[in-house]
């Protein structure tokens, strides 16, 4: 049960894309289409925006997409807007009720 | 609109036990899966235990397997998680979260979490 490895931080520019990369083992993030993406902003609770790798949840922009290659998968946010500035997580399903999820990643919009 | 609502948190010594609780409304309990995640201050999101829809299935995290066990009363649209045996290591904010299924299985709803603090 290791974690997932994401960057510590991305940046970018409003109007920008920024792609955020999370990779996993064969266990999970290759095993499954089962990867999810959540936004943690300061003090609330993490929000749904990416689920089965490339599904977004009603009322989530279009600016967030989600895809995988391999044991690699990838949140790219295009158009950056200020309210994107927050923590981003990846989570992949491991089989019999079981997640594990990436270290987080901070987006910072300059 | 589904939520949820944890309670129960508290400061304890290690080596002790607390129960968290979580209410769930807003949608038909008995028709989802259910699990707890944690967040230690300043750190990142850790999934805890999940549950299925009857209470089978339960998983556990490493870290806290032989000492913590979820459960849930469908009667009473409740989750909750034992945990024993507590560390200073599982101070942590606890969250509920509701377990969708599509493709895959995927936490889409999510309280506000309960703090947790385990010290001597």
């Amino acid at each position: 049960q290791s974690a997932l490895t994401q960057p510590r931080s991305v940046s970018g520019s409003p109007g920008q894309s920024v792609t955020i990369s999370c990779t996993g083992t064969s266990s999970d993030v290759g095993g499954y289409n089962s990867v999810s993406w959540y936004q943690q902003h300061p003090g609330k609770a993490p929000k749904l925006m990416i689920y089965d790798v490339t599904k977004r949840p009603s009322g989530v922009p279009a600016r967030f997409s989600g895809s995988k290659s391999g044991h690699t998968a990838s949140l790219t946010i295009s158009g950056l807007q200020a309210e994107d500035e927050a923590d981003y997580y990846c989570c992949s399903y491991t089989g019999t009720y079981t997640w594990v999820f990436g270290g987080g990643t901070k987006l910072t919009v300059l | 609109e589904a939520q949820l609502v944890e309670s129960g948190g508290g400061v304890v010594r290690p080596g002790g036990s607390l129960r968290l609780s979580c209410a769930a409304s807003g949608f038909t309990f008995d028709g989802y899966g259910m699990s707890w995640v944690r967040q230690a201050p300043g750190k990142g999101l850790e999934w805890v235990s999940g549950i299925n829809w009857n209470g089978g299935s339960p998983g556990y995290a490493d870290s806290v397997k032989g000492r913590f066990t979820i459960s849930r009363d469908n009667a009473k649209n409740s989750l909750y998680l034992q945990m024993n045996s507590l560390r200073v290591e599982d101070t942590a904010l606890y969250h509920c979260a509701r377990v969708a299924f599509d493709a895959y299985y995927y936490m889409d709803v999510w309280g506000k979490g309960t703090s947790v603090t385990v010290s001597s």
